[in-house]
């Protein structure tokens, strides 16, 4: 199994773009989780779905961030438009039994806003 | 807001120490787990230990629960430097997982 995959893996921009981030959960894997590192505030959770439905996006910071999961092999978190302070490391993990127990964790996208 | 807090923050040990980490959260538990993260790399789970359990072992990993403390303890026996990492707790809240704030734990060869 190839693991969770995310895409870009590095990603350099301008304050006030867009930014689009690609998470490819594991095959079988129902859930879904958007997370958001950074030195300050530590791993936080943005949101996270269940057979592709968002079920608690209490974390998403701001109307800036979305989130979608078209299908259960794909889901993207979006900034428009990006700020300095979104610069961070964002990790998509996926579980097979829900939120409460193991999670596979993507290699992340480091986001950097100029 | 984060539920586990890890102490101490940053560990430094030889090769063939053991490595202690807390971890002490603040609200009742279905279980605990512990992940691991190497620098530049995602988390990877490592251990679950439900509120039932006081102890579980995994190779050279020990995890202990103690839910009237409201703390568990990951212990690694014989360390290498192939477990220089940042090492999390995350407690389960209804359908997710709130990670505690991390150990670094450096082992010098």
């Amino acid at each position: 199994d190839a693991g969770v995959i995310q895409s870009p893996r590095h990603e350099v921009t301008e304050m006030g773009q867009e930014v689009t981030l690609r998470c490819k959960p594991i095959s079988g894997h129902n859930s879904l989780f958007w997370y958001r590192q950074t030195m300050m505030r530590g791993l936080e959770l943005l949101i996270y779905f269940n057979n592709n439905v968002p079920i608690d996006d209490s974390g998403m910071p701001e109307d800036r961030f979305s989130a979608k999961m078209p299908n259960a092999s794909f889901s993207t978190l979006k900034i428009q438009p990006s700020e300095p302070r979104d610069s961070a490391v964002y990790f998509c993990a996926s579980s097979s039994t829900g939120g409460r127990n193991e999670q596979f964790f993507g290699p992340g996208t480091r986001l950097t806003v100029l | 807001s984060q539920q586990g807090e890890e102490d101490p923050q940053a560990l430094s040990i030889q090769e063939g120490e053991n490595a202690t980490m807390n971890c002490s959260y603040k609200t009742s538990i279905n279980n605990l787990q512990w992940y691991r993260q190497n620098s530049g790399r995602g988390l990877v789970h490592l251990i679950l230990i439900r509120s039932n359990e006081r102890e579980k072992h995994s190779g050279r990993l020990r995890v202990t629960l103690d839910t009237s403390k409201k703390s568990s303890s990951l212990l690694i026996t014989a360390s290498r430097a192939a477990d220089t990492a940042s090492y999390f707790c995350a407690t389960d809240q209804t359908d997710k997982l709130i990670f505690g704030t991390g150990t670094r734990l450096q082992v010098f060869p």
